[in-house]
């Protein structure tokens, strides 16, 4: 199994609509959780941190549910300019903080 | 510009040939972070500092790369003998607390 995965998608969807990802991790000592977001042949950034508590973002959202170790990511009133990959972050459990990634979902937002 | 900066931006090299890249993080962030990104994918994990030390390297890594960050600043990733599997999107990342950020990469092809 692997560390963290992602369904690559491609997820088509028409602006205006509401998106989530899941993302689902293997190692229960994980403590860090990230969303990051990579335009086509840019280098990723930083989307949000995703607290125990859950946290939004304007139109983004974030949850963690420990118990099921995944996290997710909620786009509501999809814009064009979200169309991009999202990746999913988890950081090694203990002292390493070696980042994990998944591999990606692919978003298109369509007109 | 105060994030992380990457050279050069595009490297093609024959293959046999040895190239260098090099990475400055962010002033004061003390874990470094190399990986390497082919199109459709996340980013694969090559290696990782902290301060100077080298903590890990991935498995997958032959020992014709290798990486340095002698004073626990810059680091720069070398690759030996190139084959025309190394062509690939190089990303460097910085971190000091949790959230990591990155350069915008040097896509290496080997021809």
């Amino acid at each position: 199994r692997k560390e963290v995965e992602q369904d690559p998608g491609p997820f088509n969807v028409p602006e205006g609509a509401t998106v989530a990802f899941n993302c689902t991790y293997s190692n229960s000592a994980s403590q860090s959780f990230f969303w990051y977001r990579q335009d086509c042949r840019k280098e990723p950034k930083l989307l949000m941190s995703v607290y125990s508590s859950g946290n939004e973002d304007g139109r983004f959202t974030a949850q963690l549910n420990r118990a099921s170790q995944y996290i997710s990511l909620l786009i509501r009133d999809s814009k064009l300019s979200d169309s991009a990959t999202y990746l999913c972050v988890v950081t090694k459990g203990g002292n390493n903080r070696k980042l994990i990634w998944g591999l990606g979902t692919s978003l298109a937002v369509n007109p | 510009d105060t994030g992380v900066s990457q050279n050069p931006r595009h490297k093609i090299t024959k293959r046999g040939q040895n190239v260098t890249f090099r990475c400055d993080p962010i002033s004061e962030h003390n874990r470094l972070y190399w990986y390497r990104q082919t199109l459709g994918q996340g980013p694969e994990f090559l290696t990782y500092f902290q301060n100077e030390a080298q903590l890990e390297k991935s498995r997958l890594l032959s020992d014709r790369f290798s990486a340095e960050r002698p004073k626990g600043s810059f680091s720069t990733l070398e690759i030996q003998r190139t084959e025309q599997g190394d062509s690939a999107m190089y990303l460097c990342a910085s971190s000091y607390g949790e959230e990591a950020f990155f350069g915008q990469g040097t896509r290496l092809t080997v021809v």
